[in-house]
This record gives structure tokens, sequence and C-alpha cells, in this order.
């Protein structure tokens, strides 16, 4: 049974910059696609990027393109998702998600940041 | 940007049956999966591929493909149905993953 854990919870500076990690158990790590979902409060998912682990390729949204870095470390079967020059904006609960096939079929229980001065 | 699109809010009886849709110009090339979302909770995958369903998922809930609409139909409505519903697809090339803004569905 896959499972995936996150690191805590985050509070930030703006400015800044967060790494949340994403442990995973279960399974052959190096065969993953991880990808990164953020729902700030009270909204919808919002998909920021994705690592093919084995490849180690990555792509990312638009929106977060060069603020966002993502990365996976085989040894520990861990991948990481930065983000950096951190806004009230960016203040949410962010998940990693195993990727099969483009379903996101099992989650991570949600990391929550929170960007304030 | 391409964008996926639901209705805000769906409200339904008990043991009705409520209907979500999604539409995006590239449904009909890439498939879509729906999610459900409880308060405080992560997303559970609740159909994949337009119309199939994971195990361990009640068989009220449903998925279809129809042009540049897919519609999740749950059955038979409970009051544990009652959450956040998000469609999620790719655009056209199939790298970038894209979900819709949500649907809260009510029961009454």
């Amino acid at each position: 049974q896959v499972q995936l854990v996150q690191s805590g919870a985050e509070v930030k500076k703006p400015g800044s910059s967060v790494k949340v990690s994403c442990k995973a158990s279960g399974g052959t790590f190096s065969s993953y696609t991880i990808s990164w979902v953020r729902q700030a409060p009270g909204q919808g998912l919002e998909w920021m990027g994705r690592i093919i682990v084995l490849l180690d390729i990555t792509d990312y949204a638009q929106k977060f393109q060069g603020r966002v870095t993502i990365t996976a470390d085989k040894s520990t079967s861990t991948a990481y998702m930065e983000l950096s020059s951190l806004r009230s904006e960016d203040t949410a609960v962010y998940y990693c998600a195993r990727v099969k096939e483009d379903q996101l079929l099992v989650w991570g229980q949600g990391t929550l940041v929170t960007v304030s001065s | 940007s391409y964008e996926l699109t639901q209705p805000p809010s769906v409200s339904v009886s008990p043991g009705q049956t409520a209907t979500i849709t999604c539409s995006g110009d590239a449904l009909p090339k890439q498939y879509a999966y729906w999610y459900q979302q409880k308060p405080g909770q992560a997303p559970l995958l609740v159909t994949y591929k337009d119309s199939e369903r994971p195990s361990g998922i009640p068989e009220r809930f449903s998925g279809s493909s129809s042009g540049t609409t897919v519609t999740l139909t749950i059955s038979g409505v409970q009051a544990e149905d009652e959450a956040d519903y998000y469609c999620q697809s790719a655009d056209s090339s199939g790298t970038y993953t894209i979900f819709g803004g949500g649907t809260k569905l009510t029961v009454l």
C-alpha cells in the first residue's frame, strides 16, 4: 500500500522560500511520477507541477515557472517542492500525489504553508 | 490558458440523482478524472478515464463523456456524499494537468 507522508506546517515571511517534503513508502519510488497541488483557503485545487522520478524530468504550470522547483531523492524515496519569493497569496495547503496514468491516485496528508509578516 | 468549467454548486435531495458537469475543449482528446473532497481531507479519486471506478468506490458514482463535456453522476445520493467535487484532465499536449474550479454538492 503506497503512502505519502509530508512534512509539517510552516510559517514563512514574505519574500522567503519554503521547501516541503513528501516521503513515499510501500512501493517503488523510482517508478513514480509525483505531482504537487495546492489549495488556498476556501479555494479550489491548483496543479503546480510534476516530476517523473525515473527520468528526473519536471514540468511546471506556467503560473509557477521560475518560482517553483520540484526534485526527488531516490535514496530516501522523498520528493520535494520548493517555492520561492513567497507572498501572502501563497498561503495554502500543499499536497503531493502519486500519479498513475494521469490520475492522482494517492495523496499526501497536506502541508499548510502560511505566509505572513 | 486552458480551462475546465464546472458549476459552482449543485443541490439534491437524499435518494435523488446528482449530475455535475465539466467542460473543456481538450476533453475529446484527454481522459477526465473526478475527485471528492470533504472538509479537512485530501481529495479522493472517485472515477478515472472518464467512466472507470476505482475499487472501493460505491457503484452509485459513475462518469461519462460526450464531446467537450464530462459528467459525474451520483445515483441515490446519500448525506455522506456532501462534498466538493473536482474534475481533472490534461491540456491537448498531455503535459500539463488542470483542475476544474470545483462544485459544491449540497444534500438537502
